[in-house]
Formats: C-alpha cells, structure tokens, sequence
C-alpha cells in the first residue's frame, strides 16, 4: 500500500532530552513537510524539504531540526531547546510542484513531556 | 501574509441537517484552496479541493465554491450523518517568494459533533 508512515503513534520525552519522530513514504513525492498541530491552532509549518539533502525552516522552526538523506525519509528531531513540545506532529508530502497540488498526511505522533 | 478565517465552532447537528461552515481567506494573487478532514487520533485527509475563481470542489456530498469577489470558500453539505463527525480544516496554498513549494496555510479548525 502506498503511504506515509509516522512512528511512534506516542512519544514521551524527559527534560533536557532530544527525541526524533520517523517519518516514511512510498508515494515517490518529492517534498515533505513537518507540521505542529495544538488545540484550536489549526497546523503550523516547521520545516519543509523540496528534494533530498535540501530543506528550508517554516514558521516555528526554533528548537528543531530535520534531515534529508533519502527521498523516502524526512525525520523531525525535538531539541531541547523546544520548551513547549508537547503536541500533535503531522508530517505530509506533497508533488511541490505548484500551489494547486494536495499534500497527503501521515497519522501523526503526540508527543508529550514526562 | 496569508491568513485564513473558520467559523468558531464546535458545530453540534443532528443527523440529515443541513452543515454550512464558513471559510475566509487573506492571500496575494490567486491561490488554491482545500478543505481537510480529520477523523480522531489520526491525520487530515484531503475532502476537495479549488484552483481558481467559481470553480467548485465536490467529494462525498461535500461542496464548496471558490469565491474571490468575497474572498470565501464556504463548506456545505445537504444532509450530515453521524460518520461526518470529524474536525474540518480549510487551507490556501500559493507560489511564495517564487518558489512553489505548496506551503499550506490553515484556519484553526471547526469541530463538527452530529448526532443521531
């Protein structure tokens, strides 16, 4: 089946401590996205990738980080320097190929702090 | 910069009302714009989507009508089920800065709880 899989479904992270989220797809898209939802914000860009080895800050991109090795693979790391972390993570991918294209979504990780 | 503007909600119906969800935007030039859902503990799902003026996405009963005059992409849907409960989102999408990466731009969100 095509997708995207995100991994854990539940993160729990300690004080002082980095956790990273997996996000994986199949669906040969070229961009990824990282979103932070909380409640009634609606979905706040973190970071963005439009090919491999390239990546580009979003809106609340401090204290994290993102890398981009593998088309297939985009994982989010959560510093320590994110004091607020607890939330509802989306990755999503997209064609990038203009403003009219969908982006398609994974189900997300909570992360919450210990 | 962009912005987008939902109705407050949450929104309680019963089933086979009649749903209307009002969806404003604040954008340059000529954006895209989506309505999203998401069911529970998961992820959002593309519900349909418009590209330019007076076209009209369509999905699952789901309508709505790009309008640029009033700068509106309103929600709709003639007769709610229960399995419609779920959060809607509306987004706006657009080249920015010359570069077309489709950034997403949402509104905060409109709880949908319909019952029996």
């Amino acid at each position: 089946d095509g997708g995207i899989t995100q991994s854990p479904k539940y993160l729990f992270r300690k004080e002082g401590q980095n956790v990273t989220l997996s996000c994986e797809q199949n669906l040969n898209h070229d961009a990824m996205y990282w979103y932070r939802q909380d409640p009634g914000q609606g979905l706040r860009l973190i970071y963005y990738s439009q090919i491999v080895n390239d990546f580009q800050k979003g809106d609340i991109a401090e204290g994290y980080s993102v890398s981009r090795e593998k088309k297939e693979s985009f994982p989010l790391t959560v510093t320590s320097a994110q004091k607020n972390p607890t939330a509802f993570y989306l990755c999503a991918t997209g064609l990038g190929g203009g403003s009219n294209q969908p982006q398609h979504f994974g189900d997300g990780t909570r992360l919450s702090i210990l | 910069g962009d912005s987008v503007t939902q109705m407050e909600g949450p929104v309680t119906l019963s089933e086979e009302a009649f749903l209307t969800i009002n969806c404003t935007y604040t954008a340059t030039g000529y954006p895209s714009l989506f309505w999203y859902v998401q069911y529970p503990g998961e992820g959002l799902q593309l519900l349909l989507k418009a590209t330019k003026a007076d076209d009209k996405g369509s999905n699952k009963g789901f309508e709505a009508t790009y309008r640029k005059e009033t700068t509106s992409f309103h929600l709709e849907k003639g007769s709610v089920q229960v399995s419609d409960s779920a959060v809607y989102f509306c987004a706006l999408s657009r080249n920015a800065g010359g570069t077309s990466y489709g950034k997403l731009t949402f509104g905060q969100g409109t709880i949908l709880t319909v019952h029996p």
